[in-house]
């Protein structure tokens, strides 16, 4: 069974400090996705970012950055420079493929708290 | 952003009693989940849809039905309402194929409350 452990159930930096989200996965399979997606207070989820398992490229989108290793199975996430907004829950998940259509298993979540 | 609605948004019931919640898409995706979120856990899967009238169950289906008669709506039914489903229930969507393959996109979750 698939299983997602984000072992980090707070963080608190302050504004401008770089903080990174640890995720750590465990599948069978050889072909998985991995997500994050992010849920401010307002309580919407936002996905952030899709990686496949067949692409180990590390991959940076402003102040976000993903470091996939299949080595130690974890998909870590580092925001740079956080800031206040950027508070939130963040959950890692991972999808096995079956038959075409997915379902995803969720870590239970990281809470960065980022005061000023 | 998806074009996910969920109805109600919140809701306060008495054990025992039926609860529908409705999740309504305008992006013609084929695939639709439901997911319920409480805190220490995450999301969880309840339900979902591969197509109309084809769903199948997920880690946390006991007490929990699901109907899908059109491609934009499925509908989460609690048959007898207990106080363990007090939740903020997520629907999703996806949609095989291209650059957005697998990935899922949420519903603005509904607060339910059972007394």
């Amino acid at each position: 069974a698939q299983k997602v452990t984000q072992a980090q159930t707070e963080i608190s930096v302050v504004e401008k400090e770089d903080v990174t989200l640890d995720c750590v996965y465990e599948t069978r399979d050889t072909t998985y996705y991995l997500f994050w997606y992010k849920q401010p207070p307002s309580g919407e989820l936002v996905f952030l970012i899709r990686r496949n398992s067949f692409d180990e490229q590390n991959e940076i989108s402003g102040r976000y950055s993903w470091n996939f290793q299949k080595s130690t199975s974890s998909f870590n996430f580092t925001i740079t420079a956080s800031q206040v907004v950027d508070s939130a829950v963040y959950f890692c998940a991972l999808s096995e493929v079956n038959s075409g259509y997915s379902t995803l298993t969720f870590g239970k979540g990281t809470m960065l708290l980022v005061s000023p | 952003d998806a074009g996910i609605t969920q109805s109600p948004r919140h809701k306060v019931t008495e054990t025992g009693t039926p609860v529908t919640l409705r999740c309504h898409q305008t992006e013609n995706h084929r695939y639709m989940y439901w997911y319920r979120q409480d805190p220490g856990h995450g999301l969880r899967l309840i339900h979902y849809s591969y197509g109309v009238k084809d769903t199948d169950k997920g880690e946390v289906s006991d007490g929990y039905s699901v109907s899908r008669s059109k491609t934009e709506d499925f509908l989460l039914t609690l048959e007898s309402a207990t106080s363990s489903q007090t939740s903020v229930y997520f629907c999703a969507i996806s949609e095989p194929g291209g650059s957005s393959y697998n990935e899922q996109f949420f519903g603005p979750g509904t607060r339910l409350t059972v007394l």
